[in-house]
């Protein structure tokens, strides 16, 4: 079974709107984190926003929030207000276990493309 | 911070020959990953290391993939012989551990191109 489903192949937005990227997880751990990055075309991995087990609020940092329903295990990145500059693919991971031996699981990914 | 450093960007190869790919992560940090990227297959962890010892490399796709970190500083990933299948770009990330919300610093990538 996949650690990590992100069942949206593709999303569109137009600017200013919000979107909400669907992440699931599944895990049998107690402990664990759920990041959120960012792919732009240029390639490289950004680092958004990251969300514990035990955190009772949901995360945010600036425009981006994370939707943690833990009961669902679910973990959408929500984003407000788009812009042109968030097209991109978006990664949904999850690192099982709090020790600093443990790895980060990324689902297949999300393409959002904000148009104009 | 100059972030992770690898080299590099791009390589182009004949199938059969042995490429290396080459890591430096960021400073003080005391983890540092491997990573595939393909379309059919997403972001594969390839192998880790912790305080330069591999604790993980169930990842490794076969015995034609190496990958070695011989200080703190530096880290290889090496195909031999190379095959097409191969081609992919290849992602190095480092962490610290000191705290479980520590976040992967990812690395531009090396795209590999086996012909």
């Amino acid at each position: 079974a996949q650690k990590i489903t992100q069942t949206q192949p593709g999303m569109f937005v137009q600017e200013k709107e919000a979107v909400t990227l669907d992440c699931t997880y599944d895990t049998s751990d107690q402990s664990y984190g759920l990041f959120w990055y960012k792919q732009p075309s240029s390639g490289e991995m950004i680092f958004l926003i990251y969300q514990g087990s035990y955190d009772e609020q949901n995360a945010t940092e600036g425009r981006y929030s994370l939707n943690f329903q833990k009961a669902r295990k679910s973990a959408n990145l929500v984003i407000s207000a788009s812009q042109l500059g968030d097209s991109a693919m978006y990664f949904c991971a999850m690192r099982e276990g709090l020790s600093g031996y443990s790895t980060l699981t990324f689902g297949k990914g999300t393409m959002l493309l904000v148009s104009p | 911070d100059a972030g992770v450093i690898q080299s590099p960007r791009h390589e182009v190869t004949e199938m059969g020959q042995e490429v290396t790919l080459r890591c430096k992560p960021i400073s003080g940090h005391n983890s540092l990953f491997w990573y595939r990227q393909t379309m059919m297959r997403g972001l594969e962890l390839l192998i880790y290391f912790n305080n330069n010892v591999p604790i993980d490399d169930s990842g490794m796709p076969e015995d034609r993939f190496s990958a070695k970190m011989p200080n703190a500083s530096f880290s290889t990933l090496k195909i031999q012989p190379s095959e097409p299948r191969d081609s992919a770009v290849y992602f190095c990330a480092s962490r610290s551990t000191d705290r479980s919300n520590e976040k992967l610093f990812f690395g531009s990538g090396t795209q590999l191109s086996v012909l």
